[in-house]
């Protein structure tokens, strides 16, 4: 069946550093979605990317999305102390339900 | 709006019993999916509903049920807990398919002694 991978699992910067998420599916995904999960909480919808190449951005994230519709990547320019949590992406392709990412874990060193 | 609900919050339980947890969407919203977070496995899904109807459902053994009602409520069931069944069980609903987001609920901390 469909997998996603993601790396890294953990990721520990300090405030200021930039980070970068990878998310790499088995099959070519008809679109992938990114989402946030604060420690204690529940995931948080963030994006979703539907084109070959897509690229978005929020504020100091970028979100991308690969040629093959197989990769992506979220980079956090200049990170902050809010930015602490767990990063997740999810693909779906055709009429499968949404796999997820096992997730990176983010912390930030003040 | 409020948002996707879910109870209980926690649940404490022994080995053989069984438990359901409910979820009610975000009012509009048709679809309901609901995943089962373990630090070793991440989230991994469960079933999808839509209008009632079982869209998908994951690779989990029989003992792992749902259902959805007309008023797009759902619940699912799990039969003879295992130890292995502790885990933040979660539910989300979105509009329609496959090209929105998901809402998630604060989920059901399910415990089995």
């Amino acid at each position: 069946g469909q997998q996603v991978m993601q790396i890294p699992q953990y990721q520990h910067v300090q405030e200021g550093e930039d980070f970068t998420t990878y998310c790499n599916s088995s099959t070519t995904l008809s679109n992938i979605q990114w989402y946030k999960q604060r420690p204690g909480g529940h995931p948080v919808f963030l994006i979703q990317l539907v084109k070959s190449g897509e690229v978005k951005k929020q504020k100091r994230l970028t979100f991308q999305f690969g040629e093959a519709k197989k990769n992506s990547s979220l980079h956090i320019t200049a990170t902050q102390t809010t930015d602490v949590g767990t990063y997740f992406c999810a693909g779906a392709g055709g009429n499968t339900p949404l796999v997820f990412g096992k997730g990176t874990r983010l912390s930030v060193i003040a | 709006k409020a948002g996707v609900t879910q109870t209980p919050r926690y649940l404490i339980k022994t080995r053989g019993q069984q438990v359901t947890l409910s979820c009610s969407p975000i009012s509009g919203h048709r679809s309901v999916s609901w995943y089962q977070q373990t630090p070793g496995q991440g989230l991994q899904f469960l079933f999808e509903y839509f209008s009632e109807t079982q869209r998908n459902k994951g690779n989990f053994p029989g003992r792992f049920s749902g259902r959805q009602f007309s008023n797009s409520r759902s619940e699912m069931n799990v039969s003879t807990l295992e130890l292995g069944d502790s885990a933040l069980y979660l539910c989300a609903s979105r509009e329609g398919g496959q090209n929105y987001g998901y809402t998630f609920g604060s989920g059901t901390r399910l415990t089995v002694v």
